[in-house]
């Protein structure tokens, strides 16, 4: 009956390292998404999985950024040799349908580049 | 692809007065119509949303309103409390796009 966990909460890189996010969606819903909330703004969109299909990525900001979701279930969202604009903080959110469903969103990890 | 813009980006209300926050998109295609409210360091927590099919929806002292003609729609929250105070955001997708395009929010901040 939990929602959608995220870990770390906060994460603190060195410009050029490799970080890992975690996302564990509600149990049974089938579709997750990864969102990127700049300070101040709205959250942008990432990309999409239906079970373990990637259906939609065009909102990922460069080939260093990467997602998996290889059973359907938790998944990772990978960022390779971290920018300071890369600092935000990544959302994920899960639905249980595909049609018409409300996301429901994780607390999120701040990611802090430095 | 969609482009959704919200206004205004802060609201400061009397403490029982309404607020409204306004909403435009640009995809006529775009069907679902979303607010969420998010609380300092906290999640994003849908409180309300309206489908093309209706004009305007109401729970308790929340109310969406959707003008498919104009592109827009608003939030209405009435009788306002300082729980209220949080960050709005709005939202909207076509049903054959699973992709939700977030407004860029407005602070409410409640007077007491």
């Amino acid at each position: 009956g939990a929602g959608v966990s995220q870990s770390p909460r906060y994460k603190v890189a060195k410009r050029g390292q490799d970080v890992a996010l975690r996302c564990d969606p509600i149990s049974g819903h089938v579709s997750l998404f990864w969102y990127q909330q700049a300070l101040g703004q709205g959250p942008e969109f990432l990309t999409y999985f239906q079970n373990e299909a990637q259906l939609d990525k065009s909102g990922l900001p460069s080939d260093r950024f990467f997602a998996e979701r290889p059973e359907g279930s938790v998944s990772t969202l990978k960022i390779q040799r971290t920018q300071q604009e890369d600092s935000a903080v990544y959302l994920c959110a899960s639905t249980r349908r595909r049609v018409g469903s409300p996301l429901h969103f994780g607390n999120g990890t701040r990611l802090t580049v430095t | 692809g969609e482009n959704v813009e919200q206004h205004p980006s802060t609201l400061s209300v009397q403490e029982g007065d309404s607020a409204v926050i306004k909403c435009t998109y640009s995809d006529s295609a775009s069907n679902y119509f979303p607010w969420y409210k998010q609380e300092l360091g906290k999640r994003p927590q849908l409180i309300i949303d309206i489908r093309s099919n209706v004009g305007e929806k109401k729970d308790q002292r929340i109310a969406v309103t959707l003008n498919k003609t104009a592109k827009h729609f608003s939030l209405h929250i009435t009788e306002t409390q300082p729980e209220d105070s949080a960050v709005y955001f709005c939202a909207a997708k076509d049903f054959g796009n699973e992709k939700l395009t977030f407004g860029t929010g407005t602070r409410l901040t409640i007077i007491p």
